[in-house]
């Protein structure tokens, strides 16, 4: 139980084009999620919680003209990256939790590189 | 305000030697604590957690750490290395009044098992 999934696992895309990630709990419902970001070598940096039918809540520091998010259902939250730029290559992680739940389940991330 | 220190960016250990890997944590009221391992452009793998009881807790792959309150303190173990255990393991800790389930991660500490 708890799998969380993302798709896709890999994109590579232009300069200037925006990149969708979706991120689903596959066998529960997930009332808030998390998109976190790393850079190689580095640790996990929190971009923004989200919590189902309501905007999402973005670290300082993280745009969130760039970085759009949507919770639209229980089970699903997607993070657009908007016109991307080859600084925003990276790998993107999100997690999902559950209301009074502990912990955090974790994707397996998706490597974006912008050319 | 929750942090996590991981103090040593890498650790080498010999297979079948004991491992240590260290992390202390900072949080206002109780914590729950846990450690995950990421394998090269993978997700994060939960291995184990603490949310009250023991201090010693077992979880995956054979790691056990133990919660020592009066170093806030959470140390991961494993009493003999495997070279499969290389890999890079990240602490992190939550707040356990922190409703919105919200973890702070450790800088990561990189294992390396040698054969």
């Amino acid at each position: 139980g708890a799998v969380v999934s993302q798709h896709p696992s890999w994109v590579i895309c232009k300069s200037g084009t925006s990149v969708k990630i979706e991120c689903r709990s596959l066998d529960f419902q997930a009332t808030t999620m998390f998109w976190y970001r790393q850079f190689p070598k580095q640790s996990l940096m929190l971009m923004a919680t989200s919590n189902e039918g309501s905007k999402a809540t973005y670290e300082q520091g993280v745009e969130k003209d760039k970085f759009l998010i949507n919770h639209a259902s229980l089970t699903l939250s997607t993070l657009t990256v908007t016109s991307a730029h080859p600084e925003d290559s990276s790998f993107y992680i999100c997690s999902a939790g559950v209301l009074l739940g502990h912990e955090q389940f974790f994707g397996p991330g998706t490597r974006l590189t912008v050319l | 305000a929750q942090s996590v220190a991981q103090p040593e960016d890498q650790v080498n250990v010999a297979e079948g030697n004991p491992l240590t890997v260290k992390c202390t944590y900072s949080v206002s009221g109780n914590p729950y604590l846990f450690w995950y391992v990421q394998y090269p452009n993978r997700g994060l793998q939960f291995l184990l957690k603490y949310i009250t009881g023991d201090n010693l807790v077992k979880g995956s792959y054979g790691f056990e750490a133990e919660f020592n309150k009066s170093q806030t303190s959470f140390h991961l173990k494993k009493p003999s290395a495997l070279v499969s255990d290389s890999a890079l393991y990240f602490c992190a800790v939550r707040d356990m009044g922190n409703a919105g389930n919200m973890l702070t991660f450790g800088g990561g500490t990189r294992l390396m098992v040698k054969p």
